[in-house]
This record gives structure tokens, sequence and C-alpha cells, in this order.
């Protein structure tokens, strides 16, 4: 069974441009939750989507986006990219999301230049 | 103050010692998972609880509920072990599969 799927691993943006990462839960997952991890501030929730629906939202600004397709595919979206931005971004799959282990993908390191 | 509070946040230790990590969370929750992450970044869970303990080969957790208490234990540690472990939790008063993390704990066993 494959794991998790994110892509790309790697990411060199310019300030103010734009980025769209994509994750890939595990078949028959219908959850997906994205994270950032910053070295000052740790893994943060950004936001989970479950059945094409946004079911939680964390404290970022509206720059951040997601979606979440019929095939349970996910993509997140930073518009106007700021230095700050730069992170690991980490996607989970679970089944069906509350007690129900969570999947880790291996990121995707943006650096925003 | 951290809802989800780890110690010590480095710890250090000679092949084969008995480790512990140990954390503290301040709100109800539903689950409380331990997870590795390797240089690289990739994240592998290690345990999921909601009460008493588990254990996968040389790993141990526990929980405990009324404390608000859980720790991790590695026997016989190796320095594949050396990684950081973070600590997670799923709070109560948020649906689906949101995860409140702890601050991390970089273990480095030393051969």
């Amino acid at each position: 069974k494959a794991g998790v799927t994110q892509t790309p691993r790697y990411l060199i943006k310019t300030r103010g441009q734009q980025v769209t990462l994509s994750c890939s839960p595990i078949s028959g997952h219908r959850s997906v939750s994205w994270y950032q991890q910053t070295p000052g501030q740790g893994l943060q929730f950004l936001f989970e989507y479950f059945s094409e629906t946004q079911r939680n939202k964390g404290n970022f600004p509206g720059r951040f986006s997601g979606r979440q397709f019929s095939n349970s595919r996910s993509e997140m979206n930073v518009s106007t990219l700021e230095l700050g931005d730069s992170a690991l971004y980490l996607c989970a799959s679970s089944f069906l999301g509350q007690n129900t282990e969570a999947f880790f993908g291996q990121g995707t390191r943006l650096t925003v230049v | 103050k951290n809802e989800v509070e780890q110690s010590p946040q480095n710890l250090t230790a000679q092949e084969g010692e008995f480790i512990t990590i140990n954390c503290s969370y301040s709100v109800g929750i539903s689950a409380l998972h331990w997870l590795q992450q390797h240089p690289g970044g990739g994240i592998v869970s290690l345990f999921m609880l909601s009460s008493g303990k588990k254990k996968h080969g040389r790993l141990i957790a526990t929980i405990n509920i009324q404390e608000k208490h859980s720790s991790l234990h590695i026997t016989a540690s190796h320095p594949r072990d050396s990684a950081v472990y973070i600590c997670a939790v799923r709070p109560l008063e948020t649906s689906g599969s949101r995860l409140t993390f702890g601050e991390g704990t970089q273990l480095t066993v030393n051969p």
C-alpha cells in the first residue's frame, strides 16, 4: 500500500509569487490535513479537508488556501509569498479523521527568496 | 503556555541506555500521538493512544488521562533511534483530525 505522497519535495520561489503543493493520501483515506513546520513556531495546523470540504482551519492568513478533489488528493496554495513562508509543509492523511491514526508524507520544503 | 509541553528538549544518551521522554497537556483530548521525525523531514507515527499503554518492539508509550501526561520509553537505545520525537494531541473541542504539537525532543544516541 503506497504511503502519503507529497510533490514537489523541494521548491524555491521568489517573494510575491504563488505556489501550489500537492498531497496524495493513502488509498481509502478521506481526511487530509496540512501543517507548516518552521524552526521558530514548530508544527502548526493549516487546514483539514474531508470529503472535499474544509472541516477545520488554523490561524493563517487568507493567502493560504486549499482544496480537495473527489479522489481525496489535496492541494494547498500560498499566494503572494513572503520570506516567512519558508518552511516544511507536511500533509497527513487518515481514514476518517478523529481517533484514527494519521500518516504523514515526506513534506515539501519551500524556500522563499 | 503551550497546550502541549515536552521534556526534555534535548537528550543525549549512550547506546543501550533506557530513555524516557515526557509529554504534558492542558486540554481534554480524544487521542495522543507520538511521532518520530528524522533529518530530512518525514514524520513517522509511532503510537496513537487514548488510554493505557502500548508497546512496539523497543518502544513503549503510556498515557494517564487523569493527570494529562504521557511518556515514551525507548529500551536498549541505539544510534538509529536518534531523531526528534514529537508529542501531538487531538483536542476534544475540535472535530476531525486537527493535531496540536509539542515542540519536540531532540534525541541523540551515541555509540
